[in-house]
C-alpha cells in the first residue's frame, strides 16, 4: 500500500540547516508530485510548496522561498526538504503528502525544533 | 493569499448530535474547499473533497456544501471516534491555505 515514510525528529541550532527526507513507496515515485505542509500550535497549517518528481520543477509558497528547498532522488523515491537559517519560528512538524492536490496519503510528519 | 476564516474554534459535543463548522474565503475559491480531520499525534486525513464530494472510506455522516466564499462541514449522529480538529483547506490558487482549525470534543 502507499506509504510516505518520513525520517526522525531534529534538533537544531539556530542558523543552521536541517534537511528532512519523505520516502515512498507502494506506488510508482514519478507518477505524483510530493507536497509540503508545515505545522505549529501558533500558526496552523502553512503549505510550504510542491515538487514535480519527475522533473524535478518546484512551486514555492512566497513565504518559505529562501527558507526551504524542495529535491527528489528518483533512485531511492525519496523527496527532501532542506530548511536553511533556521530561527525558533521554524519550529514545527513538516508534513509531506503525495499529490500537488487532494492529500490522501501522507508522511507521519518531521518534527523540528530549533533551539540553541 | 486567500484568507480562509473558520468558525467556530472549538465545539463541544454529545454522541448522537450533529454539528456544522463554517469556512468563509476571502474571495471565491469555485468550490476548490477540502476538509480534514487530524487527531492528537497523527496525519491529517481528508474527507471531503470539492465542497461536497466525500473521499472513499469516509463515513456518510460526514457532509459538505457551499459555493463561492462560504462552506461548511456537518457531522451528523456524532460517534466517540469524531473527536479530532477539522481543518478547512483552499486549493482554488497558490498559494493552498487552511482554516485555523475547528476543536471538536465529545461531551
Amino acid at each position: 500500500q502507499v506509504q510516505l515514510q518520513q525520517s526522525g525528529a531534529e534538533l537544531a541550532k539556530p542558523g543552521s540547516s536541517v534537511k528532512i527526507s519523505c520516502k515512498a513507496s507502494g506506488y510508482t515515485f514519478t507518477s505524483y508530485y510530493i507536497s509540503w505542509i508545515k505545522q505549529t500550535t501558533g500558526q496552523g497549517l502553512e503549505y510550504i510548496g510542491y515538487i514535480n518528481t519527475g522533473s524535478g520543477g518546484t512551486n514555492y509558497n512566497e513565504k518559505f522561498k529562501g527558507k526551504a528547498t524542495l529535491t527528489v532522488d528518483k533512485s531511492s523515491s525519496t523527496a527532501f526538504m532542506q530548511l536553511s537559517s533556521l530561527t525558533p519560528d521554524d519550529s514545527a512538524v513538516y508534513y509531506c503528502a503525495r499529490g500537488n492536490i487532494l492529500w490522501v496519503w501522507w508522511g507521519q510528519g518531521t518534527l523540528v525544533t530549533v533551539s540553541s | 493569499d486567500i484568507q480562509m476564516t473558520q468558525s467556530p474554534a472549538s465545539l463541544s459535543a454529545s454522541l448522537g448530535e450533529t454539528v456544522s463548522i463554517e469556512c468563509l474565503a476571502s474571495e471565491d475559491i469555485y468550490n476548490n474547499l477540502a476538509w480534514y480531520q487530524q487527531k492528537p499525534g497523527k496525519s491529517p486525513q481528508l474527507l471531503i473533497y470539492y465542497a461536497s464530494s466525500l473521499q472513499d472510506g469516509v463515513p456518510s455522516r460526514f457532509s459538505g456544501s457551499g459555493s463561492g466564499t462560504q462552506y461548511s462541514l456537518k457531522i451528523n449522529s456524532l460517534e466517540s471516534e469524531d473527536a479530532a480538529t477539522y481543518f478547512c483547506l483552499q486549493d482554488s490558487e497558490y498559494p493552498y491555505t487552511f482554516g485555523a482549525g475547528t476543536k471538536l470534543e465529545l461531551k
